[in-house]
C-alpha cells in the first residue's frame, strides 16, 4: 500500500500558484520525499526531492513541516503545459523501505486559461 | 538529472509472440532498475526490482515466468514479456538509480498485444 494519501483532483488558472499537499503520517526517520510529474503516455519526471523544511529548485519548492507527516508542493505561476499528474513517494534512497517506489493514486492538476 | 532511455517506445504483437523490452541508464551506471506497469487512467504498479548480475525480485502476482527479467549490464536491464496475451496491453515503464540517490524513469513503452 502506499505510504501517501493526497487530493484526487485540483483545479487552477494560468499563472496562479499551486499547492499539492500529501500526508505521510508514517514517514520513518530515514525516508525522503520525492515528487514526480506525469503527462499521459510519458514516464514520471523527478521534480524535487527534499527531507525536512523547504527545497526550492528551478521548477518548485518544497515545504515539510517539522513533524515531517506531510509536505506541500508549490509550482509557482503554473501554465497550461503543468497540467499532469502529480506523484508524492516517500521511503529512503537506498531502497530498503521500497516506500519511495510505491506510487499512491496521485493528484491530477488541470490548468485552465 | 539522470537520463534513462528505453526502446522500443511501441509496439504491436501478435497474441502468443514474445516481446523484449529494452531499459538503459545513458549517463550512469544503476545498480538497480526496476519495471512497472501502467494501465489508463491508473498509477503506477511495481512488477519487479532487478539488480545487477542477480535475479529480478517480484512483487506479489506477478508471473517471473512470464514477465522475464534481465539485468546484464549496470547499464541494461529487459523486461521480455513471454507468449504475450491481450490482457498483458499496458503502458510498461523502467526505473533506474543509484544507491542512496532517486530513481529516474524512462519515457515507457505502449504494448498492444492483437
Amino acid at each position: 500500500l502506499a505510504k501517501t494519501t493526497q487530493p484526487i483532483s485540483m483545479d487552477s488558472y494560468e499563472g496562479q500558484e499551486v499547492n499539492i499537499t500529501c500526508s505521510h503520517n508514517n514517514i520513518a526517520t530515514n525516508d525522503y520525499i520525492t515528487w514526480y510529474q506525469q503527462f499521459p503516455s510519458q514516464g514520471p519526471r523527478f521534480i524535487i526531492q527534499g527531507y525536512k523544511t523547504k527545497v526550492t529548485n528551478e521548477v518548485a519548492s518544497l515545504f515539510i513541516p517539522a513533524d515531517r507527516k506531510s509536505s506541500t508542493l508549490s509550482l509557482p505561476r503554473v501554465s497550461l503545459s503543468d497540467t499532469a499528474v502529480y506523484y508524492c513517494l516517500v521511503g529512503d534512497n537506498y531502497g530498503g523501505s521500497q516506500g519511495n517506489l510505491i506510487f499512491g493514486k496521485g493528484t491530477k492538476l488541470s490548468v485552465k486559461p | 538529472g539522470a537520463v534513462v532511455s528505453q526502446h522500443p517506445s511501441r509496439v504491436i504483437c501478435k497474441s502468443g509472440t514474445s516481446v523484449k523490452i529494452e531499459c538503459r541508464s545513458l549517463d550512469f551506471q544503476a545498480t538497480t532498475m526496476f519495471w512497472y506497469r501502467q494501465f489508463p487512467k491508473k498509477s503506477l504498479m511495481l512488477m519487479a526490482t532487478s539488480n545487477e548480475g542477480s535475479k529480478a525480485t517480484y512483487e506479489q502476482g506477478v508471473e517471473k515466468d512470464k514477465f522475464l527479467i534481465n539485468h546484464a549490464s549496470l547499464t541494461l536491464s529487459t523486461l521480455t514479456v513471454t507468449s504475450a496475451h491481450p490482457e498483458d496491453s499496458s503502458f510498461y515503464i523502467c526505473s533506474a538509480g543509484r544507491e542512496g540517490e532517486t530513481q529516474y524513469f524512462g519515457p515507457g513503452t505502449r504494448l498492444l498485444v492483437l
